[in-house]
């Protein structure tokens, strides 16, 4: 019930491209979903998060989409760019019981120039 | 103003050997987190401290594991009898007591050798 499954593992777009990552959740209590993006050799930082009484958040080039029903959120990055290389990892907190982030298993993105 | 600092960045000992990790959160952040970092992974939850309240322990994988913190600060993960499977990068995070966003530290990168 605390798991968090991300995919895909790695992926490739093309600069100018949309990039597109998914995740699923199963315990009902998280009601926050943060993304975190990391560059090597640094801690994750808080990229964009979302309350699940929205189905979608904009931040520039970065959204989210929240799916209350299928239990699942998505971080689409528009017109990607190589600085946007980097491991991505989507998160899910609740109010009660684990108050830790649970963390999905990273997507590796390479944006190529 | 300063982030949450870690030390030592880097870290090598030898098989059996006991190591302390230390975690210097953002100033006034009651919530601090440790989280580990196996190569290629995503981020697995050791422990939760909420200022004065008893930590959530519920993620150290043995009870080689143990951590601390003093006067509401600082924080210090013990590893006793290193394993070579406890190379990894250890994260360090904190947060406001009613916030949601989480800061991370660069991390200890721990190898066993």
């Amino acid at each position: 019930q605390q798991q968090v499954k991300q995919s895909p593992q790695s992926l490739i777009v093309q600069k100018g491209g949309i990039s597109i990552i998914n995740c699923a959740y199963e315990n009902t209590a998280f009601d926050y979903f943060p993304w975190y993006q990391q560059f090597p050799g640094k801690g994750p930082a808080l990229l964009i998060a979302i309350r699940p009484d929205v189905s979608e958040k904009k931040e520039g080039r970065f959204t989210i989409s929240f799916n209350k029903s299928a239990k699942q959120f998505s971080l689409h990055i528009m017109d990607s760019q190589p600085g946007d290389s980097a491991t991505y990892f989507c998160a899910a907190k609740g109010r009660t019981g684990r108050r830790a982030l649970t963390f999905g298993s990273g997507t590796r993105l390479q944006v190529q120039p | 103003g300063a982030g949450v600092s870690q030390s030592p960045s880097n870290k090598v000992t030898e098989k059996g050997k006991d190591v302390e990790l230390r975690c210097d959160p953002i100033s006034g952040h009651t919530a601090l987190y440790w989280y580990r970092q196996s190569l290629g992974q995503g981020l697995e939850f050791l422990i939760y401290f909420q200022g004065n309240s008893a930590p959530d322990k519920s993620g150290l994988p043995s009870d080689r594991f143990s951590a601390e913190r003093t006067g509401g600060s600082v924080s210090t993960l013990t590893i006793q009898r290193t394993q070579q499977e406890d190379s990894a990068v250890y994260l360090c995070a904190s947060k406001e007591y009613l916030g949601d966003e989480a800061f991370f530290g660069q991390g200890t990168r721990l190898t066993v050798v």
